[in-house]
């Protein structure tokens, strides 16, 4: 099993570009989220799914958006990028039965610049 | 709500000595309690949790740590460091059932020593 997958894995943008950062999972977990790890600061979340066309806020959402058309897949968009989301993306997976749903399974990580 | 405190953002050890990872934890319901570790250039990966009942639980790779109500603390411990244990170590809290949504501490890297 490839676990959770995330492309790219670096990016540099410039202010008020737009991209995508991909996930996907083939554990045919229910739960999907992403954070953003900043030093000093550990991992903030941002948006999580609990399923298929089911999302939501986390602590830090506003700049990105998401959504999850499949079970799979918890694309992750930035609309207008600025300096302050220069940062590493993770994205995690979880499923019922693990501990509340707690036990993360995460990605490598996107390192995001934006100039 | 639930908050993580991780005392002291890098910790250097020798080779062979104890780790001592401090975290203490607020939260408004029991909590569930994790740590997880990060090597270099890659994901998170689960080291251990608490959940409910033994309050000493065990890990991989020879960690363990203790549930402390009463400090609201769940510090983590490795009675013999060696080199691959550096890394960077995440403290992290829910609330109960919270769908993968955890709130996590400032992180700790730790260093070793030859």
């Amino acid at each position: 099993n490839a676990g959770v997958t995330q492309t790219p894995k670096f990016q540099v943008l410039k202010t008020g570009q737009s991209m995508t950062l991909q996930c996907a999972q083939d554990m045919n977990h229910e739960y999907m989220s992403w954070y953003r790890q900043d030093p000093g600061m550990g991992l903030r979340l941002i948006h999580y799914s609990v399923g298929a066309g089911i999302t939501d806020q986390g602590e830090v959402p506003n700049g990105y958006n998401v959504s999850r058309s499949t079970t799979e897949d918890f694309p992750l968009r930035l609309l207008s990028a600025a300096p302050s989301q220069t940062s590493v993306y993770f994205c995690a997976s979880s499923y019922e039965g693990t501990v509340g749903a707690n036990v993360l399974t995460f990605g490598a990580g996107s390192r995001l610049t934006v100039l | 709500a639930q908050s993580v405190t991780q005392l002291g953002s890098h910790v250097s050890v020798s080779e062979g000595a104890l780790v001592l990872l401090r975290c203490n934890y607020s939260s408004s319901v029991p909590p569930y309690l994790f740590w997880y570790v990060q090597y270099p250039n890659q994901g998170l990966q689960l080291l251990l949790k608490y959940t409910t009942g033994a309050t000493l639980v065990k890990g991989i790779n020879g960690f363990e740590a203790e549930f402390k109500k009463s400090e609201t603390s769940f510090h983590l411990t490795k009675p013999s460091a060696h080199m691959s244990d550096a890394a960077e170590y995440f403290c992290a809290v829910s609330g109960g059932t919270s769908y993968g949504k955890l709130t996590f501490g400032q992180g700790t890297i730790l260093t070793v020593h030859p």
